[in-house]
């Protein structure tokens, strides 16, 4: 059974600082990763996709992949307001999307 | 570009009436393609996905069904719809290297 396992929170963070998302999964085989932003009553968005080991960076955004450990995770610097949503993490193997049930993120004003 | 175009945005149904939900894909070929539910404060759970014309692999035993009738179209139905149906659809096209997901669809069935 493979599964992908996130925190389901709620994470809550001061405005400015920093929200650490965190995923782990089980198949070994996986090859790519990504995390998803939804807002309540949308349609989840792509924010970063990470494919090797390491730290991938996009704005304010930093993905972190650890095959070896069976993790990824999702660090947000200086975290806003607006970035308060539900963050998706998924993992993609074979013929399939495998995605954790979320983690609630609120960043406090 | 890739898109993945999902209609009904919102559906108010009676228990008991039909469904229909379509998704298109735009801008490739044969891609596999997913129905995902979404129920209020739970994550995404698998209902159905194809990966070409005819080819459906259920993942849950429900009260749906699924049709990919071409190669850019994937259909999700009921013949009667329970309270129990209602939720958030989202369909999702794995158009590597990622995945693109539909507008979703919010599902009251009352």
């Amino acid at each position: 059974q493979k599964e992908v396992e996130q925190n389901s929170g709620p994470l809550s963070v001061p405005e400015g600082a920093i929200a650490s998302l965190n995923c782990t999964y089980s198949d070994r085989g996986s090859q790519s990763f990504f995390w998803y932003r939804q807002y309540s009553g949308k349609s989840p968005e792509l924010i970063m996709s990470i494919y090797s080991n390491g730290d991938k960076e996009d704005g304010r955004f930093t993905a972190q992949l650890n095959k070896a450990s069976q993790y990824v995770s999702l660090l947000i610097r200086d975290s806003q307001p607006s970035d308060s949503a539900t963050y998706l993490c998924a993992v993609n193997e074979g013929n399939q999307f495998y995605f954790g049930t979320g983690t609630s993120l609120t960043v406090i004003p | 570009s890739q898109t993945i175009h999902q209609w009904p945005a919102t559906l108010v149904q009676p228990v008991g009436s039909p469904l229909s939900l379509e998704c298109t894909v735009e801008g490739t070929s044969n891609p596999n393609l997913y129905w995902y539910r979404q129920a209020a404060g739970r994550g995404l759970q698998l209902l159905f996905y194809s990966v070409g014309i005819g080819q459906i692999s259920s993942e849950v035993p429900q009260n749906l069904s699924a049709s990919r009738p071409q190669d850019r179209q994937f259909i999700l139905s009921s013949k009667k719809l329970l309270l129990s149906d209602s939720g958030f659809y989202l369909c999702i096209g794995d158009l590597r290297p990622r995945a693109f997901f539909g507008q979703g669809t919010r599902l009251t069935v009352v």
